[in-house]
């Protein structure tokens, strides 16, 4: 199974702000996902993170709010925005490599806004 | 609106019993993999079930698809306190590019 680490853990913010979140993946992974965990709920697709081009975005996101970068194959960030207590979630970054069909989860990242 | 919808929401069962939860969807897929999640923290990788399959096993999971049905289940055979945890269905929907579309989850407990 791919190797997948993110940070941070967890934070907690204040509202307006913005927070980075890195996520760093081992060699076999070639695509890279963002994904998104209210309290509670199920996992929300974000973005498809592209390596070098814009990051493909689901119904509902938007790259303003939730701009993410993929500068090489192995390493990308999601940066939340402008932050509201409703993004408070866990981010979860996954990575899937290029024959393989599973698709490998990182640690998460818990995110509290005051 | 969600692919995937799973039941039970929840299920306590004591030590050494069986689970079974079951996962229905919506659309053609590529594959159907399940996860576990425990306490809010990354999602670990079970099995991964293609659509020309119909049964796998992984030790002590099992897993069945009837794409006729468009539904999985997922068996836990003699469940230990160690599996309390959340357990997620998620689809490759065909066509989709790989992404996943997750079912609402069911919440296993195991009492001792």
């Amino acid at each position: 199974s791919a190797v997948i680490s993110q940070k941070p853990s967890r934070d907690i913010c204040q509202r307006g702000t913005s927070l980075t979140i890195q996520c760093q993946v081992d060699s076999q992974v070639t695509m890279m996902f963002w994904y998104r965990q209210q309290p509670g709920q199920s996992l929300t697709l974000i973005a498809t993170a592209n390596q070098g081009s814009e990051a493909t975005y689901e119904s509902g996101f938007v790259i303003d709010k939730f701009p993410i970068s993929r500068p090489n194959l192995t390493f990308s960030t999601l940066t939340v925005s402008n932050m509201s207590p409703e993004d408070s979630s866990i981010y979860l970054c996954s990575g899937k490599g290029r024959l393989a069909s599973e698709q490998f989860f990182g640690p998460g990242t818990r995110l509290t806004v005051l | 609106s969600q692919q995937g919808e799973e039941d039970p929401q929840a299920l306590s069962i004591q030590e050494g019993e069986n689970a079974t939860m079951n996962c229905s969807y919506k659309t053609s897929i590529n594959n159907l993999q399940w996860y576990r999640q425990n306490s809010g923290r990354g999602l670990v990788h079970l099995i991964l079930i293609r659509s020309n399959e119909r049964e796998k096993h992984s030790g002590r999971l099992r897993v069945t698809l009837d794409t006729s049905k468009k539904s999985s289940s997922l068996l836990i055979t003699a469940s230990r306190a160690a599996d309390t945890a959340s357990y997620f269905c998620a689809t490759a929907i065909t066509g989709g590019g790989n992404k996943l579309t997750f079912g609402t989850g069911t919440q296993l407990k195991v009492e001792l």
